[in-house]
């Protein structure tokens, strides 16, 4: 069935750093891709999507671009800042279903 | 977008007791969602509530247990029946709008359960 991998946390970075989260999917057909945050205490936030291949989803400074060839969809932030602490989560979507990898908690430190 | 109200955002319940999970939207919605996030784990979904008809369950989930209404197209309860500690987790719920173009969820901020 469809799934969703992504690497363990937590990951702790200091301000200014370059952020990769790595995402990997199995899915029949053609899902959509996201990446989600969920800051502590609130519920999860759309970070950023994309719909087909090679589609480059892009929001406040993240990126992730939707690769078929190796069944990824990285999140990339070229300097993190102490408020990106949160936990990131990568799904897919897929005849009507959404998949949720297991979260990827991120430290910030000033 | 879709803004979703979920309430109560916490609640601390003693064993054997019921709770009622409400979730209102500000838009007329088709699919609506329930999911349980275990601490420090991903979102397991429980069902899917669609208006107008019994909700659809995920295995390993039971109407006796999480029973859920869905009266409009724009509200939703789940209640989580003869509670253990086991079942202290927080509760999601979510919807996706109405067009079927726009794949994204929506989710409410989420109750925060612990069983005593």
């Amino acid at each position: 069935g469809d799934s969703v991998t992504q690497m363990e946390g937590p990951v702790t970075l200091s301000e200014e750093a370059c952020l990769t989260i790595n995402c990997t999917y199995t899915a029949t057909g053609y899902p959509s891709l996201f990446w989600y945050v969920q800051y502590p205490g609130e519920g999860l936030q759309l970070l950023l999507k994309a719909t087909k291949a090679d589609d480059k989803g892009s929001n406040k400074g993240f990126e992730a671009t939707y690769r078929k060839e190796t069944t990824s969809f990285h999140l990339e932030k070229g300097s993190v800042q102490v408020s990106d602490s949160a936990v990131y989560f990568c799904a897919l979507y897929n005849f009507n279903k959404f998949y949720f990898g297991s979260g990827t908690k991120l430290n910030v430190k000033p | 977008s879709a803004v979703i109200s979920q309430k109560p955002s916490r609640d601390i319940c003693q064993r054997g007791t019921s709770l009622t999970i409400q979730c209102q939207v500000d838009s007329q919605v088709t699919m609506m969602f329930w999911y349980r996030q275990q601490p420090g784990q991903s979102l397991t979904l429980i069902a899917t509530a669609n208006q107008g008809s019994e909700a659809t369950y995920e295995s390993g989930f039971v109407i006796d247990k999480f029973p859920i209404s869905r009266p409009n197209l724009t509200f939703s309860t789940l209640t989580v029946s003869n509670m253990s500690p086991e079942d202290s987790s927080i509760y999601l719920c979510s919807v996706q709008p109405a067009r079927p173009q726009d794949t994204e969820a929506f989710f409410g901020q989420g109750t925060r359960l612990t069983v005593v």
